[in-house]
């Protein structure tokens, strides 16, 4: 079975400072996607990037980048020019790789706890 | 706007009552899901329907029921049976089952009084 760990309960920084929220997981898969969503006050589930294992090349999205280690099974999330609405709790996850919309039960998002990021002013 | 729309926001329940908690898109997706979220705790799958008329359990069904009659509403059911029901509830759409892009509602927090 998947499993993704993130071991950073709570993080803060100030504003325009670079943070990276650290995510491991653990899989025989092969063929993969990983993920981090934000989760800002609203509540509602954002998602921020998203990066398919057999891309070597990292994702970006605009201030978001990702390290994604797929020996070591690690995949953190750095966030450049940290800005106040990026506080928020972020989730890292992964799902298995889906192929030809096979009507099969494993293809289901897999969570990590969690991360809560404060931006500090 | 499309969207995934659910109510009630906030939602109060009595021990022993049920209580049905809505979820409806305006996507056009086809696979639609329903999540549970816990402090501390990432989001646990409790039951997920891949087309109309189908549904599937998650890891943590027991002491929920669904319903997928129509395309664009997929209602959740926590019934008595639930011994710890106080959460928050997310639904959440999906192109397809295994699609990598899911869509998800501001939730609804559920408290047993």
């Amino acid at each position: 079975a998947q499993t993704v760990t993130q071991s950073q309960p709570e993080m803060s920084v100030q504003e325009a400072e670079t943070v990276t929220l650290s995510c491991t997981y653990d899989t025989s898969e092969n063929n993969y996607y990983l993920f981090w969503y934000k989760q800002p006050p609203s509540r509602q589930m954002i998602l921020v990037i998203r990066q398919e294992a057999y891309k070597q090349q990292n994702a970006t999205e605009n201030r978001f980048s990702v390290n994604f280690q797929k020996a070591a099974k690690s995949f953190s999330l750095k966030i450049s020019d940290s800005q106040l609405g990026d506080t928020a709790m972020y989730f890292c996850a992964f799902m298995k790789h889906s192929g030809l919309r096979r009507l099969d039960s494993n293809y289901q998002l897999i969570w990590g706890a969690g991360t809560k990021l404060i931006i500090k002013p | 706007d499309g969207g995934i729309t659910q109510s009630p926001k906030y939602l109060f329940r009595k021990e022993g009552q049920n209580v049905t908690l809505s979820c409806e898109q305006n996507l056009n997706h086809d696979a639609m899901y329903w999540y549970r979220q816990d402090p501390g705790q990432g989001l646990r799958l409790i039951y997920y329907s891949q087309i109309v008329n189908d549904f599937q359990k998650g890891d943590i069904a027991e002491g929920y029921s669904v319903s997928r009659e129509k395309k664009e509403s997929f209602p959740l059911t926590v019934t008595s049976a639930q011994k710890n029901p106080t959460a928050f509830y997310l639904c959440a759409s999906s192109v397809y089952h295994g699609n990598t892009e899911a869509f998800f509602g501001q939730g609804t927090r559920l408290t047993v009084v």
